[in-house]
């Protein structure tokens, strides 16, 4: 079985200020770890992945995650976030040889100007 | 590249009647996966398919829920017999074989609503 846990309902950040969403996950084997958006009515829009090598992954829109695997945790970070980061981000897992996606519960993120 | 494409956006039903959506993958891409989302909670997996061979059905799948990808290129999920619990939102996503991960792209969702 595959599961990802996002402990924070809700992040409030001022603008201009560093982000962070965070995410741990539980899967058998290599876990391939995935960070998508969602703005309101809207589908998911992929940010980031992490397959393999550098622990730190860069994605769109400045986002970065960490992949730690004694912690088994995929953290998602901005270094400034902006007002237009304001949405829901939802945290993935699968396996190697599973295809299907296990979301976590997602977080609002609220950027402040 | 145009994106995954899901039709219609939003539906309106009354309970007991069958609907059906249909989405466009983007083009090329060999896999195609069904997903649905309610109010407050991340995407759920349903179904997916490798060209037109469904692989995977989930037990969230019932037997009122059908699947199809005939030709290996769009796909269609048909409900029968809507219950107001089939209330959602369904994403339809697609990735290429091979492409590193497999990511999935996702289309803007079918919202279902069941009076």
């Amino acid at each position: 079985a595959q599961s990802v846990a996002q402990p924070e309902d809700q992040v409030n950040v001022a603008e201009g200020n560093p982000l962070t969403v965070k995410c741990t996950y539980s899967v058998s084997g290599n876990p391939y770890l995935f960070w998508y958006v969602q703005y309101p009515n809207r589908g998911l829009q992929f940010l980031l992945k992490y397959i393999t090598g550098d622990n730190l992954v860069k994605g769109s829109y400045g986002f970065e995650a960490e992949f730690n695997k004694s912690q088994t945790s995929f953290h998602l970070k901005k270094p400034s976030a902006l007002v237009s980061d304001s949405a829901l981000y939802f945290c993935a897992v699968r396996s190697f040889n599973d295809y299907k996606l296990s979301f976590g519960a997602g977080t609002t993120v609220t950027v402040r100007a | 590249d145009t994106g995954v494409s899901q039709d219609p956006r939003h539906k309106i039903t009354k309970r007991g009647q069958n609907v059906t959506f249909r989405c466009d993958p983007i083009s090329e891409h060999n896999r195609l996966y069904w997903y649905r989302q309610t109010l407050g909670q991340g995407p759920e997996f349903l179904t997916y398919f490798q060209n037109e061979a469904q692989l995977e059905k989930s037990r969230l799948l019932s037997d009122r829920f059908s699947a199809e990808r005939p030709k290996g290129s769009f796909s269609t999920l048909e409900i029968q017999r809507t219950e107001q619990g089939d209330s959602a939102m369904y994403l339809c996503a697609s990735s290429l074989t091979g492409g590193a991960g497999d990511t999935q792209y996702f289309g803007p969702g079918t919202r279902l609503t069941v009076l």
